[in-house]
């Protein structure tokens, strides 16, 4: 069983759509769970950044994680065409000298106007 | 632009050059990485430096060979590189004990 799982889609929505990207992970160690989003011929960009469970908002984003489940989601509301990358989750143990990020393969997005 | 700045964006090589890669981060930043990321493949990590000290090498062929002389500078050196090696080099820095890591926009390596 691979540590993080991601479905690498393709999901393709109309604009003004709700999205919901998920991955599910192995490590019961992980403790920090970012989200990044990736445009094409770009570096990633960190979109949200929990730390254990529970949600976090930042505008139309919302990210969530159930450590009981291993399972973490980020919902985007009113998705526009700007929205359209791959989004890769990474998740850490994290503290002292465990700087090792695991990431997802990433899921394209493409949102249609 | 992220504070993580990328030279050269796009980079052609035959198998028997040298080159290198370098990578400058303007955070504050104690901790610096490279990654490689590969056509429908996870990023994977190659090396971590932090205080200038690496601290992670993952099974990385010797061919490639990083250097950090101080917090701020980063450098991958490539020499005789397979065509298998052609992929997205990114460079990410983060402070120490945090995790969330800031990315640089990568060099695209072709290796021919």
């Amino acid at each position: 069983q691979k540590e993080v799982e991601q479905d690498p889609g393709p999901l393709s929505v109309p604009e003004g759509a709700i999205v919901s990207l998920n991955c599910t992970y192995s490590n019961s160690a992980f403790q920090y769970f970012m989200w990044y989003r990736q445009y094409s011929r770009k570096g990633p960009e960190l979109l949200m950044y929990t730390y254990s469970s529970g949600n976090k908002e930042d505008g139309r984003f919302t990210a969530q994680v159930d450590k009981s489940s291993k399972y973490i989601s980020l919902f985007i509301r009113d998705s526009q065409p700007s929205d359209s990358a791959t989004y890769l989750c990474a998740m850490s143990a994290g503290g002292g000298s465990n700087y090792k990020l695991t990431f997802g393969k990433g899921t394209l997005l493409t949102v249609n106007p | 632009e992220t504070g993580v700045t990328q030279t050269p964006r796009h980079l052609v090589m035959g198998m028997t050059n040298k080159k290198s890669l370098k990578c400058e981060q303007h955070l504050g930043h104690n901790a610096m990485y490279w990654y490689k990321q590969s056509a429908k493949k996870p990023l994977e990590l190659m090396f971590v430096y932090s205080l200038e000290e690496r601290v992670e090498n993952n099974s990385v062929p010797s061919r490639f060979s990083p250097e950090c002389p101080n917090s701020s500078h980063l450098f991958l050196h490539l020499h005789t590189l397979q065509p298998e090696d052609s992929a997205l080099y990114l460079c990410a820095s983060s402070r120490g004990a945090r995790t969330e890591a800031f990315f640089g926009q990568g060099t695209r390596l072709t290796v021919v």
